[in-house]
C-alpha cells in the first residue's frame, strides 16, 4: 500500500531552520504537497508540487525532493510557525485514484 | 471568495445514519472535483472519498466503503456525504476540499464539522 512517514516532532528555536522530511516508495514518481494546520483551524497549502509556494505563504518556506524523500524547509522559523505539518501525495494508479496524507510533524518553536 | 461551509454533523448511535453537506460559493463548482477528508481527535487527516467535476467518478477509502456515498448536486453547488452503518471509529471532523485543477491537492478547505459516533 501506498504510505508517507513523517517524523512525529521537531523542535526548533526562533531564528534557526526546520526541516520536516516525508519519506514514500512513490515519491520519486509523484508531486508531494505541504499542508499547515494550527488548532482549531482547517489545513492550509503551503508547498506543492514539491517545490512551489502558493501566493501568500511566506518566503522562508520552501520544499524540495531527493529521490524517495520530500522536505519542507522553514528558514527563520517565527513563533506563528509552531503547527502541525502534513505532507500529502496522490496514488494515480490503474483506474483507481485515492490520496495519501503523512501522519503529520509537530513542529514546536521553543 | 471561494467558500466551503461544512453542516450536517451531530452525535449519532453506532449503526446510525447521517448526511453531511457541503455548501460551495465564489466559484464555479461544477467545474472542481470534490474530496471529503476527515480527521479524528487529535489524529491526522486521512482521505475519505472523491467525486468528479460532472459526478460520473467517485472513489472511497477502503476504510469507509460500502456504507459511506458521496455525491453532489452543481445546480445548487452543493457536495453530499451519506454515512451509514456508523461505527465509533468513524468519529472525527469531516473537511471538504476543493482539488486544484493543477494538481492533486487541495486548495481550499472548509472549517469542518464534527460528528461523534457514540451511545
Amino acid at each position: 500500500s501506498y504510505e508517507l512517514t513523517q517524523p512525529p516532532s521537531v523542535s526548533v528555536s526562533p531564528g534557526q531552520t526546520a526541516r520536516i522530511t516525508c519519506s514514500g516508495d512513490a515519491l520519486p514518481k509523484q508531486y508531494a504537497y505541504w499542508y499547515q494546520q494550527k488548532p482549531g483551524q482547517a489545513p492550509v497549502l503551503v508547498i506543492y508540487k514539491d517545490s512551489e509556494r502558493p501566493s501568500g505563504i511566506p518566503e522562508r518556506f520552501s520544499g524540495s525532493s531527493s529521490g524517495t524523500t520530500v522536505t519542507l524547509t522553514i528558514s527563520g522559523v517565527q513563533a506563528e510557525d509552531e503547527a502541525d505539518y502534513y505532507c500529502q501525495s496522490a496514488d494515480s494508479s490503474g483506474t483507481y485514484r485515492k490520496w495519501v496524507f503523512g501522519g503529520g510533524t509537530k513542529l514546536t518553536v521553543l | 471568495e471561494v467558500q466551503l461551509v461544512e453542516s450536517g454533523g451531530g452525535l449519532v448511535q453506532p449503526g446510525g445514519s447521517l448526511r453531511l453537506s457541503c455548501a460551495a460559493s465564489g466559484f464555479t463548482f461544477s467545474s472542481y472535483e470534490m474530496n471529503w477528508v476527515r480527521q479524528a481527535p487529535g489524529k491526522g487527516l486521512e482521505w475519505v472519498s472523491y467525486i468528479s467535476s460532472s459526478g460520473s467518478t467517485i472513489y472511497y477509502a477502503d476504510s469507509v466503503k460500502g456504507r459511506f456515498t458521496i455525491s453532489r448536486d452543481n445546480a445548487k453547488n452543493s457536495l453530499y456525504l451519506q454515512m451509514n452503518s456508523l461505527r465509533a471509529e468513524d468519529t472525527a471532523v469531516y473537511y471538504c476540499a476543493r482539488v486544484s485543477f493543477s494538481g492533486s491537492y487541495y486548495d481550499y478547505w472548509g472549517q469542518g464539522t464534527l460528528v461523534t459516533v457514540s451511545s
